[in-house]
């Protein structure tokens, strides 16, 4: 079982739509959790970390659910320019090892 | 406030040659974290390391490929004796304490 999985989609949605990603993570000593985004072919970009108590920025939310560890990303009105791949890290605590998702792919289509 | 840097932004060798990746973390970083990207894949963790030391290297393949980070400079993935599967794009990332990983452009390597 790989210790971050997340739907590699594609998520084919359209302009305006809201859309939510699931992460998955193994590691119960993880303590840290981001959202990166990738575009093709360009380096990830930190989008958000995710506290426990979720956090919104903009049109972008992210919670965390310990218990069932899973964090997600929801994003809402969809904008072309969101189309990319959403990684989903976790990080431990001690010499903080970060592990990455593969990432999830999303299609904002006109 | 210059970020993460990493030359070259591409390179090019020919099987059997050796390759060199350079990584500048960002200003105040100590922590430096290297990632293999294949096209269509996600990123594989490789090796972490603090200055003068590798905290983490079980992503490193156990031949031909070397990690360091020097007191003073840049950190340094080595690739000896390359062959086309070493083709991708390598990522360097680096952080300062209990703050977020920031990448750099990466290094997009081909092997002829």
């Amino acid at each position: 079982r790989k210790e971050v999985e997340q739907d590699p989609g594609p998520f084919n949605v359209p302009e305006g739509a809201t859309v939510a990603f699931n992460c998955t993570y193994s590691n119960s000593a993880s303590q840290s959790f981001f959202w990166y985004r990738q575009d093709c072919r360009k380096e990830p970009k930190l989008l958000m970390s995710v506290y426990s108590s979720g956090n919104e920025d903009g049109r972008f939310t992210a919670q965390l659910n310990r218990a069932s560890q899973y964090i997600s990303l929801l994003i809402r009105d969809s904008k072309l320019s969101d189309s990319a791949t959403y990684l989903c890290v976790a990080r431990s605590g001690g010499y903080q090892k970060v592990t990455f998702g593969t990432g999830t792919k999303l299609q904002v289509i006109p | 406030n210059a970020g993460v840097m990493q030359n070259p932004r591409h390179l090019v060798r020919r099987r059997g040659q050796e390759a060199r990746l350079r990584c500048s973390p960002m200003k105040g970083h100590s922590h430096v974290y290297w990632y293999r990207q294949l096209p269509e894949e996600g990123l594989k963790f490789m090796v972490y390391l603090q200055k003068e030391n590798i905290i983490d290297e079980s992503g490193m393949p156990k031949e031909r490929f070397s990690a360091e980070f020097p007191k003073e400079g840049p950190s340094i993935l080595r690739i000896q004796q390359v062959v086309r599967g070493d083709s991708a794009a390598y990522f360097c990332a680096s952080r300062q304490g209990n703050q977020p990983q920031h990448f750099g452009d990466g290094t997009r390597l081909s092997i002829l």
